[in-house]
């Protein structure tokens, strides 16, 4: 079946990088759009970018252009995100989606990563 | 990019209720549109996608409509598992913009 496999949590230091990982099974992996979003606690969900697995080809929301990068392995079936010089505003839920075309619909989640920004 | 302005913000409701949430897009969209519901701890869900078609394995009690700028979700005979909070997503551009959210409780 069609997973999107999420670490629980990661604790990260202000100023500080981290990579955050959305590991596939059940699927093709280089047949669909992987999508990355995000919400804060009491607030609601944000695009932050797609990534074609394919090709490597990515699209982002222009808030998050200069504070995420998508990446691939193909040969692990992981999507990454890199996020960088975090701050307190970047602590928040991160979940990773699979898009199928036909309705551009998100039909699989991960179960997110809490990302605490935290010194 | 397109914005995405649902409302109401949150929605109280009785169980058997009918409820409609509503999201307006800045501009027409034409019919690219999908609605999430998100459970408490949990990972948002597809609910309807392109404005009006149910996603597999949801109730028929959740229906979809408009066209153009204007969409509505409508929930019928509300069930306490309807608990929720649901979205709006504009899917016709590249940014995929999401509505602020509907909160809905249980009177």
């Amino acid at each position: 079946q069609v997973q999107l496999q999420q670490p629980g949590a990661e604790l990260v230091k202000p100023g500080a990088s981290v990579k955050l990982s959305c590991k596939a099974s059940g699927y093709t992996f280089t047949n669909y759009w992987i999508h990355w979003v995000k919400q804060r606690p009491g607030q609601g969900l944000e695009w932050i970018g797609e990534i074609n697995p394919g090709n490597g080809r990515s699209n982002y929301n222009e808030k998050f252009k200069t504070k995420a990068t998508l990446t691939v392995d193909k040969s692990s079936t992981t999507a990454y995100m890199q996020l960088s010089s975090l701050t307190s505003e970047d602590s928040a839920v991160y979940y990773c989606a699979r898009r199928v075309s036909y309705g551009n619909r998100f039909d699989y989640w991960g179960q997110g990563t809490t990302l605490t920004v935290s010194s | 990019d397109i914005q995405m302005t649902q409302s109401p913000a949150s929605l109280s409701a009785s169980v058997g209720e009918t409820v409609t949430i509503t999201c307006g897009a800045s501009e027409n969209i034409y019919g690219a549109l999908n609605w999430y519901q998100r459970k408490q701890g949990k990972s948002p869900q597809l609910l309807i996608y392109g404005a009006t078609n149910l996603a597999d394995g949801m109730s028929s009690r959740f229906s979809g409509s408009g066209s153009g700028r204007q969409y509505s979700l409508k929930i019928s005979s509300l069930h306490p598992d309807d608990v929720a909070t649901y979205y709006c997503q504009n899917v016709l551009t590249t940014s995929l913009t999401f509505g602020a959210g509907t909160k809905l409780e249980l009177k």
